[in-house]
Protein backbone atom coordinates (compact mmCIF):
# COMPACT_ATOMS: atom_id res chain seq x y z
CA UNK A 1 0.00 0.00 0.00
CA UNK A 2 1.05 3.72 -0.62
CA UNK A 3 1.10 6.25 1.59
CA UNK A 4 2.33 10.04 2.20
CA UNK A 5 3.29 11.76 5.39
CA UNK A 6 3.46 15.66 5.68
CA UNK A 7 3.87 16.41 8.90
CA UNK A 8 3.80 20.00 8.85
CA UNK A 9 -0.02 21.46 8.88
CA UNK A 10 1.18 24.98 8.49
CA UNK A 11 3.91 26.95 7.59
CA UNK A 12 5.06 30.38 7.97
CA UNK A 13 7.76 32.29 5.54
CA UNK A 14 9.14 35.34 5.09
CA UNK A 15 8.84 37.06 1.82
CA UNK A 16 12.26 36.08 -0.13
CA UNK A 17 13.33 33.37 2.03
CA UNK A 18 13.58 29.56 1.33
CA UNK A 19 10.91 27.47 2.57
CA UNK A 20 11.45 23.28 3.13
CA UNK A 21 7.92 21.28 2.78
CA UNK A 22 8.49 17.98 4.34
CA UNK A 23 7.27 14.40 2.51
CA UNK A 24 7.92 11.17 3.52
CA UNK A 25 6.48 8.11 1.58
CA UNK A 26 5.94 4.68 1.65
CA UNK A 27 5.25 2.20 -1.30
CA UNK A 28 5.90 -1.22 -2.45
CA UNK A 29 6.31 -0.85 -5.77
CA UNK A 30 9.60 -0.75 -7.02
CA UNK A 31 8.86 1.95 -9.47
CA UNK A 32 7.18 5.30 -8.60
CA UNK A 33 6.88 8.77 -8.65
CA UNK A 34 6.90 11.66 -6.40
CA UNK A 35 4.72 14.96 -7.09
CA UNK A 36 3.76 17.97 -5.63
CA UNK A 37 0.62 19.99 -6.09
CA UNK A 38 -0.16 23.61 -5.18
CA UNK A 39 -3.71 24.80 -4.42
CA UNK A 40 -4.36 27.80 -3.90
CA UNK A 41 -7.43 29.80 -2.77
CA UNK A 42 -9.09 29.69 -5.72
CA UNK A 43 -9.09 25.78 -5.57
CA UNK A 44 -7.36 24.35 -8.82
CA UNK A 45 -4.69 21.65 -8.07
CA UNK A 46 -1.28 23.06 -10.30
CA UNK A 47 1.22 21.05 -10.95
CA UNK A 48 4.69 21.81 -9.93
CA UNK A 49 7.36 19.31 -9.97
CA UNK A 50 7.95 15.75 -10.82
CA UNK A 51 10.44 12.98 -9.40
CA UNK A 52 10.95 9.56 -10.39
CA UNK A 53 12.57 7.07 -8.43
CA UNK A 54 15.09 6.19 -10.48
CA UNK A 55 15.97 9.83 -11.47
CA UNK A 56 19.71 10.08 -10.53
CA UNK A 57 19.55 14.04 -9.78
CA UNK A 58 16.90 16.02 -7.61
CA UNK A 59 14.45 17.27 -9.92
CA UNK A 60 13.92 21.40 -10.27
CA UNK A 61 11.58 23.49 -11.87
CA UNK A 62 12.24 27.39 -11.52
CA UNK A 63 11.98 28.15 -7.94
CA UNK A 64 10.99 24.53 -6.94
CA UNK A 65 13.25 21.99 -6.16
CA UNK A 66 12.54 18.46 -5.10
CA UNK A 67 15.21 16.83 -2.36
CA UNK A 68 14.96 13.24 -2.95
CA UNK A 69 16.53 10.85 -0.54
CA UNK A 70 15.34 7.64 -1.65
CA UNK A 71 16.75 5.42 1.78
CA UNK A 72 14.94 7.78 3.78
CA UNK A 73 11.50 8.09 1.79
CA UNK A 74 11.37 11.60 1.60
CA UNK A 75 10.67 14.16 -1.53
CA UNK A 76 10.90 17.41 0.52
CA UNK A 77 10.11 20.55 -2.15
CA UNK A 78 12.42 23.60 -1.49
CA UNK A 79 10.59 26.44 -2.44
CA UNK A 80 13.38 29.66 -3.13
CA UNK A 81 12.65 33.08 -2.92
CA UNK A 82 9.10 33.01 -1.84
CA UNK A 83 7.04 35.04 -3.36
CA UNK A 84 3.22 36.34 -1.43
CA UNK A 85 1.96 34.52 -4.82
CA UNK A 86 3.36 31.15 -2.96
CA UNK A 87 0.75 31.35 -0.04
CA UNK A 88 -1.23 28.56 -0.84
CA UNK A 89 -1.83 24.76 0.17
CA UNK A 90 0.84 22.35 -1.09
CA UNK A 91 0.50 18.67 -1.62
CA UNK A 92 2.71 15.94 -1.76
CA UNK A 93 1.59 12.79 -3.69
CA UNK A 94 3.19 9.48 -5.13
CA UNK A 95 2.24 7.17 -8.11
CA UNK A 96 2.54 3.75 -8.43
CA UNK A 97 0.83 1.44 -10.66
CA UNK A 98 -2.08 3.51 -11.84
CA UNK A 99 -2.70 4.91 -8.63
CA UNK A 100 -1.85 8.48 -6.72
CA UNK A 101 -2.24 9.02 -3.60
CA UNK A 102 -1.82 12.22 -1.58
CA UNK A 103 -0.66 13.52 1.57
CA UNK A 104 -2.65 15.82 4.09
CA UNK A 105 -0.91 18.81 3.07
CA UNK A 106 0.67 22.25 4.10
CA UNK A 107 -0.61 25.27 4.36
CA UNK A 108 2.60 27.60 3.13
CA UNK A 109 1.81 31.46 4.20
CA UNK A 110 4.75 33.89 3.11
CA UNK A 111 4.68 37.16 4.88
CA UNK A 112 5.35 40.32 3.24
CA UNK B 1 -6.35 21.43 -25.29
CA UNK B 2 -9.11 23.09 -23.04
CA UNK B 3 -7.90 20.69 -19.94
CA UNK B 4 -9.81 18.00 -17.78
CA UNK B 5 -13.37 20.18 -17.79
CA UNK B 6 -16.11 19.33 -15.19
CA UNK B 7 -19.60 19.88 -14.49
CA UNK B 8 -21.03 21.34 -12.96
CA UNK B 9 -18.96 23.65 -11.08
CA UNK B 10 -21.54 24.18 -8.46
CA UNK B 11 -24.29 21.82 -7.33
CA UNK B 12 -26.49 22.65 -4.40
CA UNK B 13 -29.22 19.71 -3.44
CA UNK B 14 -31.36 18.23 -0.98
CA UNK B 15 -30.59 15.22 1.10
CA UNK B 16 -32.14 12.66 -0.49
CA UNK B 17 -31.55 13.71 -4.12
CA UNK B 18 -29.38 11.83 -6.61
CA UNK B 19 -26.57 13.97 -7.79
CA UNK B 20 -24.53 13.28 -11.52
CA UNK B 21 -21.18 14.77 -11.84
CA UNK B 22 -19.49 14.96 -15.39
CA UNK B 23 -15.97 14.59 -16.44
CA UNK B 24 -14.35 14.77 -19.63
CA UNK B 25 -10.66 14.04 -19.49
CA UNK B 26 -8.24 15.16 -22.01
CA UNK B 27 -8.11 13.76 -25.19
CA UNK B 28 -5.61 11.29 -25.46
CA UNK B 29 -5.33 10.19 -21.68
CA UNK B 30 -5.77 6.70 -20.73
CA UNK B 31 -6.40 6.89 -16.86
CA UNK B 32 -9.07 9.01 -15.22
CA UNK B 33 -9.76 9.34 -11.68
CA UNK B 34 -12.21 10.70 -9.38
CA UNK B 35 -11.18 12.29 -5.63
CA UNK B 36 -13.17 14.14 -3.25
CA UNK B 37 -11.86 16.59 -0.34
CA UNK B 38 -12.97 17.92 2.58
CA UNK B 39 -11.40 19.46 5.95
CA UNK B 40 -11.15 16.63 7.72
CA UNK B 41 -10.34 13.76 5.25
CA UNK B 42 -8.02 15.62 2.67
CA UNK B 43 -7.85 14.35 -0.77
CA UNK B 44 -9.39 10.69 -0.98
CA UNK B 45 -9.18 8.74 -4.11
CA UNK B 46 -12.33 7.09 -4.84
CA UNK B 47 -11.55 5.40 -8.05
CA UNK B 48 -9.60 5.06 -11.07
CA UNK B 49 -10.31 3.77 -14.75
CA UNK B 50 -7.70 2.56 -17.26
CA UNK B 51 -8.85 2.35 -20.91
CA UNK B 52 -12.54 2.74 -19.48
CA UNK B 53 -12.24 -0.23 -17.32
CA UNK B 54 -12.38 0.79 -13.25
CA UNK B 55 -9.55 -0.65 -11.96
CA UNK B 56 -10.05 -0.05 -7.83
CA UNK B 57 -13.10 1.49 -6.23
CA UNK B 58 -12.05 1.03 -2.78
CA UNK B 59 -12.40 4.21 -2.38
CA UNK B 60 -15.68 4.58 -2.81
CA UNK B 61 -17.14 5.38 0.34
CA UNK B 62 -20.24 3.23 0.07
CA UNK B 63 -23.05 1.56 -2.32
CA UNK B 64 -24.79 5.05 -2.53
CA UNK B 65 -21.59 6.08 -5.10
CA UNK B 66 -21.34 4.57 -8.13
CA UNK B 67 -18.96 5.52 -11.48
CA UNK B 68 -18.84 4.44 -14.81
CA UNK B 69 -16.58 5.64 -17.75
CA UNK B 70 -18.35 4.89 -21.02
CA UNK B 71 -16.12 5.83 -23.61
CA UNK B 72 -12.74 7.71 -23.50
CA UNK B 73 -13.95 11.46 -23.18
CA UNK B 74 -16.59 11.23 -20.69
CA UNK B 75 -16.94 9.95 -17.13
CA UNK B 76 -19.85 10.56 -13.99
CA UNK B 77 -19.94 10.05 -10.80
CA UNK B 78 -23.16 9.35 -9.29
CA UNK B 79 -24.26 9.71 -5.78
CA UNK B 80 -28.42 8.27 -5.30
CA UNK B 81 -29.43 9.20 -2.77
CA UNK B 82 -27.37 12.23 -1.22
CA UNK B 83 -26.39 12.88 2.06
CA UNK B 84 -25.17 15.94 4.32
CA UNK B 85 -21.94 14.41 4.83
CA UNK B 86 -21.35 14.13 1.09
CA UNK B 87 -20.97 17.90 1.01
CA UNK B 88 -17.22 18.09 -0.66
CA UNK B 89 -15.15 18.97 -3.54
CA UNK B 90 -14.98 16.38 -6.28
CA UNK B 91 -11.80 16.38 -8.52
CA UNK B 92 -11.45 14.62 -11.65
CA UNK B 93 -8.28 13.97 -13.21
CA UNK B 94 -6.54 12.33 -16.05
CA UNK B 95 -3.24 11.34 -17.32
CA UNK B 96 -1.43 9.37 -19.94
CA UNK B 97 0.45 6.51 -18.80
CA UNK B 98 3.65 5.90 -20.16
CA UNK B 99 6.98 5.35 -19.26
CA UNK B 100 7.37 9.11 -18.34
CA UNK B 101 6.11 11.55 -15.61
CA UNK B 102 2.68 10.45 -15.57
CA UNK B 103 1.99 13.79 -14.47
CA UNK B 104 -2.28 13.65 -13.42
CA UNK B 105 -4.25 16.80 -14.36
CA UNK B 106 -6.54 18.31 -12.40
CA UNK B 107 -9.84 19.69 -13.69
CA UNK B 108 -11.42 22.75 -11.61
CA UNK B 109 -13.34 20.95 -9.56
CA UNK B 110 -17.36 20.62 -8.66
CA UNK B 111 -18.25 22.40 -4.93
CA UNK B 112 -21.47 19.89 -3.83
CA UNK B 113 -23.32 21.11 -0.93
CA UNK B 114 -26.09 18.78 0.39
CA UNK B 115 -28.66 20.44 2.28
Amino acid sequence: AQKITQTQPGMFVQEKEAVTLDCTYDTSDPSYGLFWYKQPSSGEMIFLIYQGSYDQQNATEGRYSLNFQKARKSANLVISASQLGDSAMYFCATSGTYKYIFGTGTRLKVLA
Amino acid sequence: DAGVIQSPRHEVTEMGQEVTLRCKPISGHNSLFWYRQTMMRGLELLIYFNNNVPIDDSGMPEDRFSAKMPNASFSTLKIQPSEPRDSAVYFCASTLFSSGANVLTFGAGSRLTVL
